[in-house]
This record gives structure tokens, sequence and C-alpha cells, in this order.
């Protein structure tokens, strides 16, 4: 299995333009999280989905952010309009239960930074 | 709630010198524990995982990590520092599901190793 899939690894836009993150799942996990790392905060969870649905989505910091998982091997993270605030890692990662919280695979990252 | 404190942002040791990386937690339940690893440029990846069994925990790449609940710590040692145990070190303590199943990442301690 090649892991969980995130695209793009690097991305530089300018402030106000629409960043559309991707993420493939290992096939047959249930749950999905988003998470974003910074130097200042760490790693925060954004959002996760259990079978495709969103359980949680309190970490999504403002409705700039979006995320959806119309399928099981699909997920994007959406910022728009973005800030340079927004800069960081953003990590997708996977999990085979639906209680999510055990087993975790991260994908590799997606290093945003918004000019 | 839960919340989890890594006392060093950044320990410095020596090739073939014991490794000691510290966490604290803070939890109203029993909490399953969790270190992780990310190199650089890399994704995130478990080293181990504490969940109520024994409270010596082994992990890969010759890491263990110790709950003492007395002293809600969950520190992680290894014997010999190798130069590719260089990278960021995260303490991890999850929640209940009816906290939504969230983890709750430390800040991060970044190791270096010194030849």
């Amino acid at each position: 299995d090649a892991g969980v899939i995130q695209s793009p690894r690097h991305e530089v836009t300018e402030m106000g333009q629409e960043v559309t993150l991707r993420c493939k799942p290992i096939s047959g996990h249930n749950s999905l999280f988003w998470y974003r790392q910074t130097m200042m905060r760490g790693l925060e969870l954004l959002i996760y989905f259990n079978n495709n649905v969103p359980i949680d989505d309190s970490g999504m910091p403002e409705d700039r952010f979006s995320a959806k998982m119309p399928n099981a091997s699909f997920s994007t993270l959406k910022i728009q309009p973005s800030e340079p605030r927004d800069s960081a890692v953003y990590f997708c990662a996977s999990s085979p239960q639906d209680r999510g919280n055990e087993k975790l695979f991260f994908g590799s990252g997606t290093q945003l930074s918004v000019l | 709630a839960q919340s989890v404190t890594q006392l060093d942002s950044h320990v410095s040791v020596s090739e073939g010198t014991p490794v000691l990386l510290r966490c604290n937690y803070s939890s109203s339940y029993s909490p399953s524990l969790f270190w992780y690893v990310q190199h650089p440029n890399k994704g995130l990846q478990l080293l181990l995982k504490y969940t109520s069994a024994a409270t010596l925990v082994k992990g890969i790449n010759g890491f263990e990590a110790e709950f003492k609940k007395s002293e809600t710590s969950f520190h992680l040692t290894k014997p010999s520092a190798h130069m590719s145990d260089a990278a960021e070190y995260f303490c991890v303590v999850s929640g209940s599901r009816e906290y939504g199943n969230k983890l709750v990442f430390g800040a991060g301690t970044i190791l270096r190793v010194k030849s």
C-alpha cells in the first residue's frame, strides 16, 4: 500500500486566492483526519470524518476553511480566501478503526505558504 | 479535558548516549498515550502507544516509554542515540468517545544527535 497520499507537497499562493489540499487515505480505512502544524501551536486537529461523514469540525479555525469527503478514497481541505496566517503544514491521516484514535497513518503533509 | 506538555522544546545528545524526552499529561480519565516521530520532510510515524496494558511500552527503533500514573508522565527513552534518531518527537494523549476521540498533541521536542 502506498500509504496516505497528499497533494500537492508544496503550495505557494497569494493572499485572497483559493487553496485546495487533497488527500487519499489508505484503502479500507474508516476514519480520516486533517491536522495543521505550526511552530506556534504545534499540531491541531481541524476536522475528522468517519465513514465519509464529518464527525467533529470544531477545530476548523474559521468559515474560510471547509472540508469534504465525497467518497471513501478522497478528501479535500479548502481555504477560501487564503490569508498569510494560514501558512502551515497540513497533514492528512487515516485510521482503520472507527474510534480513529488508536493507530493513525499520516501523509507527508502539504507545506502551504500564503504570501 | 486533556492536555499534554512536552517539557523540552530541544534536546541535544551525543551519538551513543541515552535519550530522554519528557512528557506530562493531564486527563480526567484513563488516557491512551502515544509518541510520534517526524523526520524532516516526512509525515508523522507512530513510535509506540500505551493503552492501559503494560506500563512499560516498547516501540520501534529501540525506543521505550513508561506510563507513570502517579507522576502523570509518559517519558520517551532510548539507551543509545543514533544519528538517524534526529527528528521531532510528539507526545500525544487521546480522548474518549464522548470527547470526540480527539488526539491532543504536545508542542514537540526536536532531538539533535551530535557525532
